[in-house]
């Protein structure tokens, strides 16, 4: 009955392949989003999408792209992954776009 | 451009005693405010949030007071534990209406038993 869900909980993975990370929501909410946590525990807003809509699209470089196939589902895929793409990255849903982030567990992605 | 400022980044107290965390924002049209308590390999969770027609909130140990004209709002926690020993961040809404909320730098609170 978790509300919101990521997998992998790890990965590592070696420079210049490509991951995945899915993630998933169970409280009926309209907007899933991506979050880039830093070394430095900064938290950073990469996506957002409403309705599987994109409707936030911070300045990500292009190797990062999102897919919402349905309201309750946001995907992350990296190509060509870089040293300084090491990071927690986390989803988080909302309603309507407004009010209280909901955050998944996480995904700690260490590139070598 | 939207911004969030947290202090301080570290804060140290004994147990018991009472810590304050705060915020400043820049984006004067920002509504919502929330407050996440992050533990050591957990998700953020919300912890109390407070909307722009309020000017205080509490919910048992913990409150947050806004000053909208200052644009500055504040974390109180009282009686602290051991347990509330965390990073915690604070965020503001932006003005765009998309959901999209700026954190601060957060702040690691460690209460001494």
């Amino acid at each position: 009955d978790t509300a919101v869900s990521q997998t992998p909980k790890y990965l590592v993975t070696q420079m210049g392949n490509d991951k995945s990370i899915k993630c998933e929501q169970n409280l009926g909410h309209d907007t899933m989003y991506w979050y880039k946590q830093d070394s430095k525990k900064f938290l950073k807003i990469m996506f957002s999408y409403n309705n599987k809509e994109l409707i936030i699209n911070e300045t990500v470089p292009n190797r990062f792209s999102p897919k919402s196939p349905d309201k309750a589902h946001l995907n992350l895929h990296i190509n060509s992954l870089e040293l300084g793409d090491s990071a927690v990255y986390f989803c988080a849903s909302s309603q309507e776009g407004r009010g209280a982030l909901y955050f998944g567990p996480g995904t700690r992605l260490t590139v070598l | 451009g939207e911004n969030v400022e947290q202090h301080p980044s570290t804060l140290s107290v004994q147990e018991g005693d009472s810590a304050v965390i705060k915020c400043t924002y820049s984006d004067s049209a920002s509504n919502y405010f929330p407050w996440y308590k992050q533990e050591l390999g957990k998700r953020p969770q919300l912890i109390i949030d407070i909307r722009s027609n309020v000017g205080e909130k509490k919910d048992q140990r913990i409150a947050v007071t806004l000053n909208k004209t200052a644009k500055h709002f504040s974390l109180h926690i009282t009686e602290t534990q051991p347990e509330d020993s965390a990073v915690y961040f604070c965020a503001a809404s932006v003005s765009s209406n998309t959901g999209k909320l700026i954190f601060g730098q957060g702040t690691t609170l460690q209460v001494k038993p």
